[in-house]
């Protein structure tokens, strides 16, 4: 099946440790996407990824980095340096950038600091 | 900068009932706009889109028009049902010059159908 697959579901991560939520699609799609959800709040865009070997921070960046060094994978590693890491994490991607192009999204990532 | 600004809930109806969720935008440019469905502890499933003015999308009974004139893209059903119990945000794609791609999302609306 054609899709956006996120690994793990559920993380926790001990204080002071950094994490990594993968990312894969098989969409062909050019473009890939972080976001961010806390309770009662919209999704916030932590990164994006327009093409391979490319990544611009979006309006949460930091605390967080990214690779794209293969058209299907964007992995996000979550740093020690995030102060309140524990959230719903979601992937997407687009056939590319544009207004018309739909973003589609994954299953999400749920993180937690115990 | 981008804004999508929609009700919060939650919001209860009745099954059967009509519902209206209000959405209304800022944006530079020519947005395409967005509404998508979330289920408890799942992703976010687009439910329908509108490029351009007075387009108007529309998915399993779902409809709304992008209206230009009043910035808004308001989400309508005629007879809801308990399945369509969710979050439901609102969405926009300005891809304006400068900014960053992806979309600007309001703060969702839970919405609650009782039998």
């Amino acid at each position: 099946d054609g899709g956006i697959t996120q690994s793990p579901k559920y993380l926790f991560r001990k204080e002071g440790q950094n994490v990594t939520l993968s990312c894969e699609q098989n969409l062909n799609h050019d473009a890939m996407y972080w976001y961010r959800q806390d309770p009662g709040q919209g999704l916030r865009l932590i990164y994006y990824s327009q093409i391979v070997n490319d990544f611009q921070k979006g309006d949460i960046a930091e605390g967080y980095s990214v690779s794209r060094e293969k058209k299907e994978s964007f992995p996000l590693t979550v740093t020690s340096a995030q102060k309140n890491p524990t959230a719903f994490y979601l992937c997407a991607s687009s056939i590319g950038g544009g207004p018309g192009n739909t973003i589609y999204f994954g299953e999400g990532s749920w993180l937690t600091v115990v | 900068g981008d804004s999508v600004t929609q009700m919060e809930g939650p919001v209860t109806l009745s099954e059967e009932a009509f519902l209206t969720i209000n959405c209304t935008y800022t944006a530079t440019g020519y947005p395409s706009l967005f509404w998508y469905v979330q289920y408890p502890g799942e992703g976010l499933q687009l439910l329908l889109k509108a490029t351009k003015a007075d387009d108007k999308g529309s998915n399993k009974g779902f409809e709304a028009t992008y209206r230009k004139e009043t910035t808004s893209f308001h989400l309508e059903k005629g007879s809801v049902q308990v399945s369509d119990s969710a979050v439901y945000f609102c969405a926009l794609r300005s891809g304006s010059g400068g900014g960053a791609d992806g979309l600007t999302f309001g703060k969702g609306t839970h919405l609650i159908i009782q039998p």
